[in-house]
């Protein structure tokens, strides 16, 4: 069960487009669909912005979108706004009933 | 809309146990898995136990396995973690979460979580 590898941190000025990675193994990230990630503001709990690699829940902005290659699954928010400013955490399902997340990006609005 | 409502955090000597809980409401309990994800102070999120809607299917994280149990109360709409010979670095704040199946996906909602301070 080891963590997904993400970068500690990204950047991107207001209106442009930044992707995180998120890599993991052909055990975890690789072999399953089940890959989401989340946001999370200072002090808040964590939110559901991509799941099953590709899909956004209701409310989303259609800014966010998610891929995956591989064993490497990517985040990509587009038309970056002040807002988007936060952690973000990818996440895996990985066989046997267990899930592993990836160490968190923080993403700076420069 | 989901509501997931944790409870039973607090400060407890190492070694000790420690019972969280979790009161679900908006949704229909019984028909999605459920899950405990922790995360330390400053730190990033550890998932740490996964149940099944049916109980038949359960997981742990290997840093907790044979020290915590979980278990729901489908019933009652509730979720437990019970958390024994509890150490240091198992301080952080503890999320209930609900998955978007029945079965365990780990794509989740969240609650607000509850903290545990193990410490002397």
């Amino acid at each position: 069960q080891s963590a997904l590898t993400q970068p500690p941190s990204a950047s991107g000025s207001p209106g442009q487009s930044v992707t995180i990675s998120c890599t993991g193994t052909r055990s975890d990230l690789g072999r399953y669909k089940d890959v989401s990630w989340y946001q999370q503001h200072p002090g808040k709990a964590p939110k559901l912005m991509i799941y099953e690699v590709n899909k956004r829940p209701s409310g989303v902005p259609d800014r966010f979108s998610g891929s995956k290659s591989g064993n490497t699954a990517s985040l990509t928010v587009s038309g970056l706004q002040a807002e988007d400013e936060a952690d973000y955490y990818c996440s895996s399902y990985a066989g046997s009933n267990s899930v592993v997340f990836g160490g968190g990006t923080k993403l700076t609005v420069l | 809309e989901v509501q997931l409502v944790e409870s039973g955090g607090g400060l407890v000597q190492p070694g000790r146990s420690l019972r969280l809980s979790c009161a679900a409401s908006g949704f229909t309990f019984d028909d999605y898995a459920m899950h405990w994800v922790r995360q330390a102070p400053g730190e990033g999120l550890e998932w740490v136990s996964g149940i099944s809607w049916n109980t038949d299917n359960i997981g742990y994280a290997d840093s907790v396995k044979g020290r915590f149990t979980v278990s729901r109360d489908n019933a009652k709409n509730s979720l437990y973690l019970q958390m024994n010979s509890l150490r240091a670095e198992d301080t952080a704040l503890y999320y209930c979460a609900k998955d978007k199946a029945p079965h365990i996906t780990g794509t989740v909602d969240w609650g607000q979580g509850t903290l545990v301070t193990v410490s002397s």
